[in-house]
């Protein structure tokens, strides 16, 4: 089986930009979580979405924003980008939502100039 | 709130040593323990988890041990090798009414095995 795909892996933007990010999960797999991992805050659950709608939120600004598509994928926003959003945005596949593992992709990673 | 603390955060063992990882946890509504591998450049990597009604699991050379009083649970690498090299990231999370799940980490420990 393939597993979670995250397209693209390495962007620079510009400080007040916005940016998309893609992930596409491990077939059959309906939960899609993104986590934002930098050297000082660690690891940092941002959302996630389970058939479509987001489940749960963690405490970023609005300018973070994601979706899911009915064949599972998804997709984040940021917009205004500023440069402490420069990170590595990781993305994680799990069957469902609840009692199941989280399969990490290998990440984008932003950075913000 | 730093609700998963992880020590030490770096640690040099020899190779067939045991590398022990320790982490504490504030919030007792966790239910589910995981622990993850990363290597440079690469995404997290599902290593071993344990709920709290065990106090240990074992899988190859990892083990998980977890004291549920104490609010505290470990990983131990036996025969660590150099490959095992790697950043390791404790984490919990917790079910609230089977629709939100999240996992929060520790802050990880640099694991390096010289040969």
């Amino acid at each position: 089986k393939a597993g979670v795909t995250q397209t693209p892996r390495y962007l620079i933007k510009t400080r007040g930009q916005q940016v998309t990010l893609s992930c596409s999960p491990i077939s059959g797999h309906r939960s899609v979580s993104w986590y934002q991992q930098t050297p000082g805050q660690g690891l940092q659950f941002l959302f996630e979405y389970f058939s479509e709608t987001q489940r749960n939120k963690g405490n970023f600004p609005g300018r973070f924003s994601g979706r899911q598509f009915s064949n599972s994928r998804s997709e984040m926003n940021v917009s205004t980008l500023e440069l402490g959003d420069s990170a590595l945005y990781l993305c994680a596949s799990s069957f469902g939502s609840g009692y199941y593992e989280q399969y990490f992709g290998p990440g984008t990673r932003l950075t913000v100039t | 709130q730093q609700q998963v603390k992880q020590s030490p955060q770096s640690l040099i063992v020899q190779k067939g040593g045991i590398s022990i990882i320790n982490c504490a946890y504030e919030n007792t509504a966790f239910d589910y323990f995981p622990w993850y591998q990363q290597f440079p450049g690469k995404g997290p990597a599902l290593l071993i988890a344990i709920r709290p009604d065990v106090s240990e699991k074992k899988e190859g050379r990892f083990t998980i041990s977890f004291n549920k009083s104490a609010k505290q649970f470990s990983l131990h690498i036996m025969d660590s090798q150099p490959g095992d090299s790697a950043t390791y990231f404790c984490a919990a999370s917790l079910n609230s009414g089977g629709s939100n799940y999240k996992l929060t980490f520790g802050k990880g420990t640099l694991l390096t095995v010289n040969p």
